[in-house]
């Protein structure tokens, strides 16, 4: 039990475009995700939390204008780059949790390369 | 602010051998302490936890004490096996995680 999926599992796209990363936790409802980035032999750095059904609160530094985060139901969650740039291009990591539960469960993560 | 330190992989071992993952840490408060894995392909998953000092989390083997006098918490099993090698993350929280850099351990038969 407590699986979480990303997709894709990768993704290149070009300068300029947007891109859209899924959460899904597939066997609980997760009330609050929280989206990761990890840079080459880097530790993970929390980018935003998010709670069903209200705005993402995001970490400082993190341009939320940038990264949209959408988390509409208790199994879904989204992360889309805007306007990416090569510098954006980075490993993107999801966790979710159960209301009442400490423990975070994470997603494989989605490689991003933007060129 | 609050941070992980934790040495530098890759940690490359013999199957049977002593292992040894060192990590430090920096709080202002009194974290809960955590070893998170990551098998090739899978997402982070918990290892072990400790949420007060001298405590010992402990399994699959796998043991790490919280030492608050050196701010550690060293992860260690007596004898590693092929299907242990993964990267191993040790993390702090006091409210949201904080991760160290993560180390990368091989272990050959």
């Amino acid at each position: 039990g407590a699986v979480v999926s990303q997709h894709p599992s990768w993704v290149i796209c070009k300068s300029g475009t947007s891109v859209k990363i899924e959460c899904r936790s597939l066997d609980f409802q997760a009330t609050t995700m929280f989206w990761y980035r990890q840079f080459p032999k880097q530790s993970l750095m929390l980018m935003a939390t998010s709670n069903e059904g209200s705005k993402a609160t995001y970490e400082q530094g993190v341009e939320k204008d940038k990264f949209l985060i959408n988390h509409a139901s208790l199994t879904l969650s989204t992360l889309t780059v805007t306007s990416a740039h090569p510098e954006d291009s980075s490993f993107y990591i999801c966790s979710a949790r159960a209301q009442g539960v400490y423990e975070q469960y994470f997603g494989p993560g989605t490689r991003l390369t933007v060129t | 602010g609050d941070s992980v330190t934790q040495m530098e992989g890759p940690v490359t071992l013999s199957e049977e051998a002593f292992l040894t993952i060192n990590c430090t840490y920096t709080a202002t408060g009194y974290p809960s302490l955590f070893w998170y894995v990551q098998y090739p392909g899978e997402g982070l998953q918990l290892l072990l936890k400790a949420t007060k000092a001298d405590d010992k989390g402990s399994n699959k083997g796998f043991e790490a004490t919280y030492r608050k006098e050196t701010t550690s918490f060293h992860l260690e099993k007596g004898s590693v096996q092929v299907s242990d090698s993964a990267v191993y993350f040790c993390a702090l929280s006091e409210g949201k995680l904080i991760f160290g850099a993560g180390t990368r351990l091989a272990v050959h038969p």
